[in-house]
């Protein structure tokens, strides 16, 4: 069982280019969600998914966008990559029914310069 | 706005002394109250998690306290060990649907 696993690890962008931080999970989990965490400011929402073809914003959504095709990945894709972008960014995923935790992967850092 | 307010930031303890963090919110209508732990270099994990139909919650050394009519609810963690040293992060959600953070508290246990 690998959980929660997001790739790349690190990623170097320049201003104005696009990527797509990849996530997959093999637990089944229904739920996925992208958070960034920025020092000090704990981790922020940006999209969800409660199941295959259904996507929603969450707290900070601008600048991203998301598809979840199939129940295991949930890529999540910067357009226009900004520094304001600069963060750590986790995916994780819960099989959405009472009492169930995230769980999360080890992370994506990325750099805008 | 944020939805949970955590406190404090940072915070060092002892060797076998009590650690406490603190959170706070705002929406009645959240129902699970979990906190995660954080190593350098890894995602959070599920610590121990609370329902607000108790008042107290209790795992090993972990406990945490809430207060529904204050809305807050705090960590405990009893005879801290070096090993504990992470940072810390309350959540709340409702229905366990989306997630809402702390800020998040960075804890170092000195040996």
């Amino acid at each position: 069982n690998a959980g929660v696993t997001q790739t790349p690890k690190f990623r170097i962008l320049k201003i104005g280019q696009s990527m797509t931080l990849q996530c997959a999970q093999d637990m089944n989990h229904n739920y996925m969600y992208w958070y960034r965490q920025d020092p000090g400011m704990g981790l922020k929402l940006i999209y969800y998914s409660v199941g295959a073809g259904i996507t929603d914003k969450g707290e900070v959504p601008n600048g991203y966008n998301v598809s979840r095709s199939t129940t295991e990945d949930f890529p999540l894709r910067l357009e226009l990559a900004a520094p304001s972008q600069t963060s750590v960014y986790f995916c994780a995923s819960s099989p959405g029914t009472a009492n169930s935790p995230l769980h999360f992967g080890n992370g994506t850092r990325l750099t805008v310069t | 706005q944020q939805q949970v307010k955590q406190s404090p930031q940072s915070l060092i303890v002892q060797k076998g002394g009590i650690s406490i963090i603190n959170c706070a919110y705002e929406n009645t209508a959240f129902d699970y109250f979990p906190w995660y732990q954080q190593f350098p270099g890894k995602g959070p994990a599920l610590l121990i998690a609370i329902r607000p139909d108790v008042s107290e919650k209790k795992e090993g050394r972990f406990t945490i306290s809430f207060n529904k009519s204050a809305k807050q609810f705090s960590l405990h963690i009893m005879d801290s060990q070096p090993g504990d040293s992470a940072t810390y992060f309350c959540a709340a959600s409702k229905a366990f649907n989306k997630f809402y953070f702390g800020s998040g508290t960075k804890l170092n246990v000195k040996p």
